[in-house]
């Protein structure tokens, strides 16, 4: 079946960096682009950008340009969420989710069909 | 502040129907389809509703959706205990390029 398999739990150190992975399986990697979202502690879910996993274009949403870095590694059907010069307020859970593609009769659109259990990354001196 | 609007918390006793809301605008609602996700304690966000009105299998028919204009709404039937969670609206946003949630309806079951 379709899975998404994100690694575990991070705290780090204000100004630290921080790799999180999103791991497929259960389909053709290359054909449904990923998603990002965070979820700060009690907050709602915010959309962070997307990766093409055919070309590896990312796309990130206002706020998170800079210091967040989204890769693929498609030998191992991996996306990466990268942060560096973390602070408190990335304390958060990320999530990977894919987007799905629905074909109808007059059109077609998108959702994040699958998602990731999350990866909490805390910062915290 | 949350592109999409969604009331804070809704209740209902077992077996009732509730309605949560979300409201949009036309650059996202207005032309794009509403997506539903429901958020369990501790858990991550699952898809109850999308395209504004489909149910993924394994979804219950309680669930069912529907949008008017640039507002889309979730409707739980014969509400049960496991229901409680915190639901959230989705859209894409044709100006901002991108997806935008609701800010989370709390779900209390009586």
């Amino acid at each position: 079946q379709v899975q998404l398999v994100q690694s575990g739990s991070e705290l780090k150190k204000p100004g630290a960096s921080v790799k999180v992975s999103c791991k497929a399986s259960g389909y053709t990697f290359s054909n449904y682009a990923m998603n990002w979202v965070r979820q700060a502690p009690g907050q709602g879910l915010e959309w962070m950008g997307w990766i093409n996993t055919n070309t590896g274009n990312p796309t990130y949403a206002q706020g998170f340009t800079g210091r967040f870095v989204f890769s693929l590694d498609t030998s191992v059907s991996t996306a990466y969420l990268q942060i560096s010069s973390l602070k408190a307020e990335d304390t958060a859970v990320y999530y990977c989710a894919r987007r799905f593609i629905v074909s109808t009769a007059m059109d077609y659109y998108y959702y994040m069909d699958v998602w990731g259990k999350g990866t909490t990354v805390t910062v915290s001196s | 502040q949350s592109v999409l609007t969604q009331p804070p918390s809704a209740s209902g006793t077992p077996g009732q129907r509730v309605t949560i809301s979300c409201s949009g605008s036309s650059s996202n609602i207005g032309v794009n389809n509403v997506h539903w996700y429901q958020q369990l304690p501790g858990m991550a966000p699952k898809v109850v509703i999308y395209g504004n009105n489909q149910r993924p299998s394994g979804v219950p028919d309680r669930f069912s959706g529907s949008k008017s204009g640039t507002s889309g709404s979730l409707a739980i039937s014969g509400l049960r205990s496991e229901d409680e969670a915190d639901y959230y609206c989705a859209a894409w946003d044709d100006s901002l390029s991108g997806w935008v949630f609701g800010g989370g309806t709390k779900l209390t079951v009586l």
